[in-house]
């Protein structure tokens, strides 16, 4: 692995499942960020984790959890998806925290049907 | 409330230059970041501004006022690979990013 993955790269789910994003990187930084990306709209801060162990509400946080169990992995679960979830996700990581240069992974297309 | 403002789309010739800006409206400021994105990836960063000035980085430059608000991206000679949208973000002073939704250039021949 060299940078950032997630996976899926794409799913289609049906309304009331629960789905979990996944998200590794291994260039250890500490911080991990879950935005997501609609048309017409910035990306928008979903959860993030300074370090280890920790994690905090972005914008966007309703219908969506995270874990941090260690510094590479940093899982997005939806515990009852919904349509209006359909989105473009995208993690990311940097360094420290937000003032570094956030390095994102190539998103996950998701369909709530 | 906080606000990033961009222009949605913009067109620019080959070989030519363009300037894309951003205004801000956010609560304190603690730095302006530009990134750009090709259609169907991820962002890739670009340009880090927190002091007044402009910021000149090959062919791409980026411009802070604070005091105004406001940044602006260039990108001289231009080439068709710089198709792609622009991204706009300001952190503020939570330390929160705030992201603009983004310039979408488009460059022709």
């Amino acid at each position: 692995i060299a940078g950032i993955t997630q996976a899926p790269t794409s799913q289609i789910l049906a309304a009331g499942r629960r789905m979990t994003l996944r998200c590794t990187q291994d260039m250890r930084h500490n911080a991990m960020y879950w935005y997501r990306q609609d048309l017409g709209l910035g990306l928008r801060l979903i959860h993030y984790s300074n370090t280890a162990g920790t994690t905090g509400k972005g914008e966007v946080p309703d219908g969506y959890s995270v874990s941090r169990a260690n510094t590479d992995d940093f899982p997005l679960t939806l515990a009852s998806a919904v349509p209006s979830q359909t989105s473009v996700y995208f993690c990311a990581s940097s360094l420290t925290g937000f003032t570094d240069t956030q390095y994102f992974g190539p998103g996950t297309r998701l369909t709530v049907l | 409330g906080q606000n990033i403002d961009q222009p949605t789309e913009m067109t620019a010739t080959e070989g030519a230059i363009v300037q894309i800006n951003c205004t801000y409206q956010t609560s304190g400021f603690n730095g302006l970041f530009w990134y750009q994105q090709h259609a169907g990836e991820a962002p890739t960063f670009l340009s880090y501004n927190v002091l007044d000035g402009l910021e000149e980085k090959g062919r791409f430059s980026s411009f802070l006022s604070r005091s105004k608000g406001y940044s602006y991206l260039l990108l001289k000679e231009l080439q068709m690979k710089d198709s792609a949208s622009y991204l706009c973000a300001v952190l503020d002073s939570n330390y929160q990013l705030i992201w603009g939704a983004g310039t979408k250039l488009i460059i022709k021949p």
